[in-house]
């Protein structure tokens, strides 16, 4: 089990769909982070949120759009994707610097 | 930028025996983390690095930081299959960074 929810677990849309992925931890982090992972690799960043304000964008493209309503809750907006975008997106939060990262369990994207 | 190599890409091994997984890093890291991925699972921590020529143990598990900061290894004695799955090193380099690089990992297949 782990304090990092993520809905949906899976989630198949297609490539003219808007969908959302949603995060939430209740740890009191203040850091919170979108990374994707494609089969085999490692996770590759893609946002870092430090105290709600977007922190680190690693030049994702605007078809993805991440948004962090309060300390416990981080969104990623879809709209657009490409078949290429298919990946496990995971959430991950931690206490602000140099420290351990805890991951959701991912939502496992299908782009159609 | 920071790169951090990890060898070896797979790993078999018979029940009982050891395994170790290294990583070794471009530049400097101010700490190195370590994290499993079960099979359909996501990374959890395992333990975080921070000083030079640091050794800190877990049980089966022994974990290494060189010297110079630049390469670590991971070390589990006596393999069982619960020890099954991805073994991902993440350096970081600056002290106040959120950017974690993360190795390529070794994938630990244990065979009974």
């Amino acid at each position: 089990d782990t304090e990092v929810t993520q809905t949906p677990k899976h989630l198949v849309m297609g490539m003219t769909n808007k969908k959302s992925l949603k995060c939430e931890q209740h740890m009191g982090h203040r850091a919170m982070y979108w990374y994707k992972q494609k089969a085999k690799k490692p996770p590759e960043l893609m946002f870092v949120y430090s105290y709600e304000k977007l922190s680190i964008n690693e030049s994702v493209p605007s078809r993805f759009s991440p948004e962090c309503p309060n300390s416990s809750l981080l969104n990623l907006h879809l709209h657009a994707l490409q078949p290429e975008d298919s990946a496990l997106y995971l959430c991950a939060s931690s206490v602000p610097y140099n420290s351990p990262l805890h991951f959701g369990n991912g939502t496992r994207l299908t782009v159609t | 930028g920071q790169q951090v190599m990890q060898i070896p890409q797979y790993q078999h091994v018979q029940e009982g025996e050891d395994f170790t997984t290294y990583c070794n890093s471009s530049t400097t890291l101010s700490n190195i983390q370590w994290y499993k991925q079960r099979p359909g699972g996501h990374p959890v921590f395992l333990i975080q690095l921070v000083k030079s020529g640091e050794v800190k143990k877990q049980k089966r598990l022994t974990f290494q930081f060189g010297e110079a900061k630049k390469n670590s290894s991971l070390h589990i004695t006596a393999t069982q299959t619960t020890d099954v799955g991805t073994y991902f090193c993440a350096g970081r380099s600056g002290a106040g960074s959120y950017q974690l690089t993360f190795g390529k990992g070794t994938k630990l297949s244990v065979i009974p």
